[in-house]
């Protein structure tokens, strides 16, 4: 069965710079999900997007932004980026908002600024 | 807000039971339960919706009290590859239907020994 689909599977980035976090959600869910976590921490929600447009925001800087396109595949916008955004980033898709049904998360970004 | 588990850490010989709580102080539609290899993506296991039953994922199995909102899991005859940490995530309750995104606990790390 596919998979989310997610790239890089790791990235080293110097601070200041930019970085871009592809996800390929499961064919047929309809919104899709990033997620932040450091070492040894729960996942944070950064933002979600349902039917391609933006459903929901947390603790995403200002310096990240997201969209969905067409296709339904998200990218994940990192600019000026900070030591501290050093972490696993998850991409997830659900059908229907996952209330009943469970998220598919991706195998990760790994991201590390230098 | 952010549902607590407990404990934060059990550490188990292999064919013993154990018992990981998670609870919330706002009104639940549904509870996720993940677990979560190191440095690999969380793995869907099992969900609990307000009103449903008790649901089992081969010797694991969870239930859901609406009126504490309370979801416990629970793992028995543990095996070798239960080791992980294990996320308990909520959905809230609007009207009846799911709304926003999964907020995790802080995870409870599993280990089980030979």
């Amino acid at each position: 069965a596919a998979g989310v689909i997610q790239s890089p599977r790791h990235l080293i980035k110097e601070k200041r710079e930019t970085a871009t976090l592809k996800c390929y959600p499961i064919p047929r869910h309809d919104t899709v999900y990033w997620y932040q976590q450091g070492p040894g921490q729960d996942p944070q929600f950064l933002i979600s997007f349902y039917e391609k447009m933006q459903s929901d925001k947390g603790s995403i800087p200002d310096r990240f932004s997201a969209q969905q396109f067409s296709d339904y595949h998200s990218e994940l916008n990192m600019s000026s980026l900070e030591l501290g955004d050093s972490a696993l980033y998850f991409c997830a898709s659900s059908f229907l908002t996952g209330g009943i049904h469970g998220y598919t998360f991706g195998s990760g970004t790994r991201l590390t600024v230098v | 807000q952010q549902p607590v588990q407990s404990p934060q850490a059990v550490i188990l010989r292999e064919g013993e039971d154990a018992v990981i709580n998670c609870s919330s102080s706002k009104a639940l539609y549904s509870v996720h339960w993940y677990r979560q290899k190191h440095g690999e993506a969380p793995v869907f296991l099992m969900i609990l919706l307000k009103g449903g039953e008790q649901m089992r994922h081969e010797k694991i199995s969870a239930s859901f009290n609406e009126k504490k909102q309370q979801s416990s899991l629970y793992l028995t005859a543990s095996q070798l590859s239960y080791s992980g940490t294990y996320f308990c995530g909520t959905l809230g309750n609007a009207g009846g239907t799911s709304y926003g995104k999964l907020t995790f606990g802080q995870g409870t790390i599993l280990t089980v020994h030979p």
